[in-house]
């Protein structure tokens, strides 16, 4: 079945550094691909999706290419603050389907 | 998008009770989804709304311990009984924003303690 696999956290960095959360997927078709955002005692929000091949999906100053030759969907950020402190879920829903898949989620530290 | 309105945001229980969650959603909306998150876990889907017939539930939910109700296409509420410490989790509900390829809207969430 669909499946999503994304690095292990928690991910610590300092301000300003470059942020890559790695995330892979297995489906059949062409999934959509998300990222979603936890921030501490919240729900989730989309941070941004991608729905074919080669889409780049953007916002906030994140980054993520939906990759279908290497079936990835890798978050990326150029120069994180402490407010990006979260837990980040990659997840796919298949083709015509409603029902969506997460990952295990990241949970990312920014320090000062 | 959607816009959700999930209650209680939190509440400790004890064991053997049961807790009811709700969701408000501010536009008609055809299917719903309850998630459960267990600390430090991902979200699993525990079953899917629709207005006017039974929640379909996935493997490893039952509707004896999950009632969910839909009464309409902007509400819907999910039990968690005979609550055991085991159910300590965040109960989140989803609609989707249009076809599921544009994602999902989330309500804030139901952060649940079972004493």
């Amino acid at each position: 079945g669909d499946s999503v696999t994304q690095m292990e956290g928690p991910v610590t960095l300092s301000e300003e550094a470059f942020l890559t959360i790695n995330c892979t997927y297995t489906a059949t078709g062409y999934p959509s691909l998300f990222w979603y955002v936890q921030y501490p005692g919240e729900g989730l929000q989309l941070l941004l999706k991608a729905t074919k091949a080669d889409d780049k999906g953007s916002n906030k100053g994140f980054e993520a290419t939906y990759r279908k030759e290497t079936t990835s969907f890798h978050l990326e950020k150029g120069s994180v603050q402490v407010s990006d402190s979260a837990v980040y879920f990659c997840a796919l829903s298949s083709t015509g389907g409603f029902k969506t898949i997460f990952g295990a989620g990241t949970r990312l530290f920014v320090k000062a | 998008s959607a816009v959700i309105s999930q209650k209680p945001s939190r509440d400790i229980c004890q064991r053997g009770t049961s807790l009811t969650i709700q969701c408000q959603v501010d536009s008609q909306v055809t299917m719903m989804f309850w998630y459960r998150q267990q600390p430090g876990q991902s979200l699993t889907l525990i079953a899917t709304a629709n207005q006017g017939s039974e929640a379909t539930y996935e493997s490893g939910f039952v509707i004896d311990k999950f009632p969910i109700s839909r009464p309409n296409l902007t509400f819907s509420t999910l039990t968690v009984s005979n609550m055991s410490p085991e159910d300590s989790s965040i109960y989140l509900c989803s609609v989707a924003s249009g076809q599921g390829s544009y994602g999902y809207t989330f309500g804030s969430g139901t952060r649940l303690t079972v004493v």
